[in-house]
């Protein structure tokens, strides 16, 4: 198993502002994962987060929006650029081998 | 990835009853996960299931890796209140880049 450290856990933040979220995994692992999940509904995928290279982005989910960095196989970065309300929500950090994937605790951001 | 159908959506139990949940695709996967989140927290990994037709317990959770691949369900036998939460499915598919795919969620609250 991999244990996954996030902060902020939380964080309450002006509209037009940029958060940045950090993911630190306690082992190498080959993939790491950002999702984004709305009050009561399950986990949506933005992006895998590429060692040393650009992030591979999902549908819906763009680089300006959400720079996301992995500078090395334990730590990644995941940025909320020029927030408006609309981004309030949980975000999450989640490392993955091929079997089995383990997710941070969360960072709940409110947008106000 | 695509949304797999998890059902029920939500459920009241009475403490001491057992619970069933299920997850169907429509598409062959390699891994099933079943994950509870409770609030403020991440997903934490319940049970991972590897082979078609397994089954495996942890505690009083029962999972089984359907025979077709394309379906799973977990169990909880004499359910009790720190129980309560939402528990996800989720599925690994080779030919998405090792992705996890999620099921809505299915909330469960126990009456005492």
């Amino acid at each position: 198993s991999a244990v996954i450290s996030q902060k902020p856990s939380r964080d309450i933040c002006q509209r037009g502002t940029s958060l940045t979220i950090q993911c630190q995994v306690d082992s190498q692992v080959t993939m790491m994962f950002w999702y984004r999940q709305q009050p009561g509904q399950s986990l949506t995928l933005i992006a895998t987060a590429n060692q040393g290279s650009e992030a591979t982005y999902e549908s819906g989910f763009v680089i300006d929006k959400f720079p996301i960095s992995r500078p090395n196989l334990t730590f990644s970065t995941l940025t909320v650029s020029n927030m408006s309300p609309e981004d309030s929500s949980i975000y999450l950090c989640s490392a993955s081998g091929n079997t089995e994937a383990f997710f941070g605790q969360g960072t709940r951001l409110t947008v106000v | 990835g695509q949304q797999l159908n998890q059902s029920p959506q939500s459920m009241f139990i009475q403490e001491g009853e057992d619970v069933s949940m299920n997850c169907t695709s429509s598409s062959i996967f390699n891994t099933w996960l079943w994950y509870k989140q409770d609030p403020g927290e991440g997903p934490v990994l319940l049970i991972a299931l590897y082979k078609a037709g397994e089954l495996t317990s942890n505690g009083r959770l029962t999972a089984q890796f359907g025979i077709t691949r394309k379906d799973s369900f977990l169990n909880i036998s004499a359910s009790i209140p720190s129980d309560v939460g939402i528990y996800f499915c989720a599925g690994f598919e080779r030919s998405n880049d090792y992705k996890l795919s999620f099921g809505a969620g299915t909330t469960v609250t126990v009456r005492a």
